[in-house]
């Protein structure tokens, strides 16, 4: 069964550093999102990118923030600058269709700002 | 404005008991779309059901059932003869289908569940 992939699984970066966080979505699906969730808490949604271009973003997914689709399998999650606050885990998602199908969702990235 | 309330913060329940998790949102959409997921301690997310808007029929599938009301706004998730397995953290979504939405999933704030032996 296909499935999202995320790399890596785990990432400690310095404060001010920047990471990307890296994901292979499903082949054929054409929406693709990231959302974050900080330890214990809920689910955030960052951003959605659809026909190479972001389609929506949150409050959260400020200036420091940047998606890209590089070579139309991976999908990037770049952060520029990294803040203490950024510490989460970070997850991928995509579908074929909006609402109508299932967002299927990566194993996510833990991401450690110290 | 779109918002997902999961007021049970955690449950405790024996195994073999019966165990409802509530969900109530908030859209003023007239067509979306709501979702359980479930997050065990390993940390990814299950996707468990999606519901259209138009569909109120209770869904059962094995030992899960979905009793979805539009008329209190609350699509609640029960797990009948509950097992170790089943504990984890268990979040109910909302994702709105109307114009302009590109498909994002409103969470809840989860309910952990802890199945005791």
């Amino acid at each position: 069964e296909p499935e999202v992939t995320q790399t890596p699984s785990h990432q400690v970066t310095q404060m001010g550093q920047e990471v990307i966080l890296r994901c292979v979505p499903i082949s054929n699906h054409l929406y693709f999102y990231w959302y974050r969730q900080i330890l214990g808490q809920k689910v955030e949604f960052l951003v959605s990118f659809y026909n190479n271009e972001i389609s929506e973003k949150s409050e959260i997914f400020d200036d420091q923030f940047s998606v890209e689709r590089p070579d139309g399998s991976n999908f990037t999650l770049k952060i520029r600058s990294t803040k203490l606050e950024d510490s989460a885990m970070y997850f991928c998602a995509s579908t074929r269709d909006r609402g109508h199908y299932e967002q299927y969702f990566g194993p996510g990235t833990r991401l450690t700002v110290t | 404005a779109q918002k997902v309330t999961q007021a049970q913060t955690e449950i405790s329940v024996v195994e073999k008991e019966d165990v409802t998790l509530d969900c109530v949102y908030e859209t003023r959409d007239t067509t979306y779309y709501l979702f359980w997921y479930k997050q065990p301690p390993s940390g990814e997310l299950v996707f468990l059901i999606r519901r259209n808007s138009f569909d109120e029929q209770n869904e059962i599938s094995g030992r899960y059932s979905w009793n979805f009301q539009k008329s209190t706004s609350s699509f609640n998730f029960t797990i009948t003869a509950s097992q170790v397995v089943d504990s984890a953290v268990y979040f109910c979504a909302l994702s709105e289908a109307g114009s302009g939405n590109t498909g994002k999933l409103i969470f809840g704030q989860g309910t952990t569940l802890q199945v005791k032996p």
